[in-house]
């Protein structure tokens, strides 16, 4: 079955405790990248990655990281969580170089920050 | 910049009821989708309609490109079909990224 697979689901953290949200794909999707949801402001993008090792920044970048060493991983690495970054948190993969770019979302991880 | 409206923004129906959402893009936008989020905040893919008329099951949808809309129907709406509704497309150029709708929220009552 073709999936984005997101990891956790739920998470429950402190205050500047390094913490990494996993996502892999299953598409061979080239294009692969992060978005948080807000009440009010949508869905904004974070990072984005059109291939291996290409990462680049998106609408909202500051306080996270990526990285792309294989083309199925893309984790968000928050490297110290602010409650500012309490959110729900989406990655989504598509096709880059191919006719058909739909895109294809993971379930989610709801992530407090205290 | 990258313009999609979704209207309306709010749709209460009694179960059984038909309705029709509608999604405005500007010229920039390319590869339409729809998606619907659960109450459990998952977001579900329903059409990738850059044109033409799609079908699946009680639920179709319609892309003119040339005049930049789409419609998505929903028939004989059940409680399930509650949640919101969202329309997206790539924006050309730069990240490519996907420009969502501000989304409508439709509530079926039983």
């Amino acid at each position: 079955e073709a999936q984005v697979t997101q990891n956790p689901r739920y998470l429950i953290t402190v205050t500047g405790k390094k913490l990494t949200v996993t996502c892999s794909q299953n598409m061979n999707h080239e294009y692969m990248s992060w978005y948080r949801q807000d009440p009010g402001l949508g869905l904004r993008q974070i990072y984005y990655s059109m291939n291996v090792e290409v990462t680049d920044k998106g609408d909202v970048p500051e306080g996270y990281k990526v990285s792309r060493k294989e083309k199925r991983n893309f984790p968000l690495i928050l490297e110290s969580p602010s409650p500012n970054q309490t959110s729900l948190y989406f990655c989504a993969s598509r096709g880059y170089e191919t006719r058909n770019t739909e895109a294809f979302f993971g379930q989610g991880t709801r992530l407090t920050v205290v | 910049g990258i313009q999609v409206e979704q209207s309306p923004p709010d749709l209460i129906l009694q179960e059984g009821a038909n309705s029709t959402l509608r999604c405005n893009f500007s010229d920039s936008v390319n590869n339409l989708q729809w998606f619907h989020q659960n109450p459990w905040g998952q977001l579900i893919n329903l059409f990738y309609i850059p044109s033409g008329t799609k079908q699946n099951g009680r639920l179709s949808a319609t892309t003119v490109a040339t005049e930049r809309y789409s419609l998505l129907y929903i028939s004989s709406s059940q409680t399930t079909d509650s949640g919101v509704y969202f329309c997206a497309g790539i924006s050309q150029g730069g990240s490519e990224k996907l420009v969502f709708g501000k989304g409508t929220k439709l509530t079926v009552n039983p």
